[in-house]
């Protein structure tokens, strides 16, 4: 089973500043098989980046995903309001499994 | 719009079964893998079954393998979990979800969630 480490487990940021989050798998993912998703209080995760690097539909382009192999980044460009949310990857590359979450906080 | 309702929760004594329902609308359901997936405070996301889109193939974690079965009927436009011996490991927000494309894929759409309480 590929092992998703997300790192820091929380940011604590202000509105208007870069966000850098990571997320280091236990072993390469094939094909950047890499997602990112969001997720609110109360809320289902929404799908953010696929494919590493791909917008899903309505992501803005503030939201950034690289990496390749074992480690990836999810960058928010300039932070609004509402990204401050918990921040999940997911790979399935190999089977399905995420990381533990990063928590994106107002600081 | 994509729409994803689950149903079917609640609170439900060890060992015994509980069945979940995901009805899908706003896509050709017929078309797109479908996946269950399971939120605990403590252990995060974990995702547990998944099935092809035409029901052929079906594969599953290995925290409920010979317990939970997935299941789908794409002439009604819905997705099952069987959840049989339940534990209270197993107390959990359930999501359902779409495949981005193929088995193994992206979550694309979420169902908003259903509450399984494992408690005597």
């Amino acid at each position: 089973e590929i092992v998703l480490t997300q790192s820091p487990g929380t940011l604590s940021l202000s509105p208007g500043e870069r966000a850098t989050l990571s997320c280091r798998a236990s072993q390469s993912v094939s094909s950047s098989y890499l997602a990112w998703y969001q997720q609110k209080p109360g809320q289902a995760p929404r799908l953010l980046i696929y494919g590493a690097s791909s917008r899903a539909t309505g992501t803005p382009d503030r939201f950034s995903g690289s990496g390749s192999g074992t480690d990836f980044t999810l960058t928010i460009s300039r932070l609004e309001p509402e990204d401050f949310a918990v921040y999940y990857c997911q790979q399935y590359g190999s089977s399905l499994t995420f990381g533990g979450g990063t928590k994106v906080e107002i600081k | 719009q994509v729409q994803l309702v689950e149903s079917g929760g609640g609170v439900v004594q060890p060992e015994r079964s509980l069945r979940l329902s995901c009805t899908a609308s706003g896509f050709t359901f017929s078309l797109y893998a479908m996946h269950w997936v399971r939120q605990t405070p403590g252990k995060g996301l974990e995702w547990v079954a998944l099935i092809s889109y035409d029901g052929m193939n079906k594969y599953s974690a290995d925290s409920v393998k010979g317990r939970f079965s997935i299941s789908r009927d794409n002439s009604k436009n819905t997705l099952y979990l069987q959840m049989n011996n339940l534990r209270t490991e197993d107390t959990a927000v359930y999501y359902c979800a779409r495949g981005g494309g193929g088995n193994y894929a992206y979550l694309d759409y979420w169902g908003q969630g259903m509450l399984v309480t494992v408690s005597s």
